[in-house]
């Protein structure tokens, strides 16, 4: 089935350990999404990649980086994670063709927890 | 700015209908989407209204009104594994996808 996965699931890590969150996605689509979503709030975007061009909000924090190796695989890189990086970390696609009905699918999200 | 509100939280009955409105205030539409979204898992695509009207899928229907700003997600037939919460977007003009803080369904036997 084509789909968008993210490992790991969970990701435990400490103030300021640099850590990867990973994504790869079967669906061939050109857009590739980042979010940071906390409880009860709504999704925030922090990069997109339409193919190769990234695309940075502009209140994404330097802290949070971004690779996109090819269509396939996207990861988030948190140089120096502090406690208020804890969140869910949810990777979507899209096929960019154009248009408001641009549907967005989304992985199961990565749980990070900072101690 | 740009906005899109929801109510935060509601509770309905297993069995019953519930309609879940959003209202919103953005720089142009482009289309307004809802997403289901299990307590910690990832949003799950439900609907697309661009044009004005009712469209129904299943158990689920979604309503737009452009030019007052608002939709509405109708869910029938209330089963225990609807309990999620249910997310409105915008795509504004410049097809940025504009998100609520999500309303919390709670269905009770």
């Amino acid at each position: 089935d084509a789909m968008v996965i993210q490992n790991p699931r969970y990701q435990v890590t400490q103030f300021g350990k640099p850590v990867t969150l990973s994504c790869s996605q079967t669906l061939n689509h050109n857009v590739m999404y980042w979010y940071q979503q906390k409880s009860s709030q709504a999704p925030k975007l922090l990069f997109h990649y339409y193919d190769k061009d990234f695309n940075n909000e502009a209140d994404t924090p330097d802290n949070f980086q971004s690779r996109r190796p090819n269509t396939s695989f996207c990861f988030l890189d948190i140089r120096s994670p502090g406690l208020g990086d804890a969140a869910m970390y949810l990777c979507a696609t899209s096929r960019g063709e154009g248009g408001g009905s641009d549907t967005q699918y989304f992985g199961p999200g990565t749980r990070l927890t900072v101690l | 700015g740009q906005n899109i509100d929801q109510p935060t939280e509601m509770t309905a009955t297993e069995g019953a209908i519930v309609q879940i409105n959003c209202t919103y205030q953005t720089s142009g539409f482009n289309g307004l989407f809802w997403y289901q979204q299990h307590a910690g898992e990832a949003p799950t695509f439900l609907s697309y209204n661009v044009l004005d009207g009712l469209e129904e899928k299943g158990r689920f229907s979604s309503f737009l009104s452009r030019s007052k700003g608002y939709s509405y997600l109708l869910l029938k037939e209330l089963q225990m594994k609807d309990s999620a919460s249910y997310l409105c977007a915008v795509t504004d003009s410049n097809y940025q996808l504009i998100w609520g803080a999500g309303t919390k369904l709670i269905i009770k036997p």
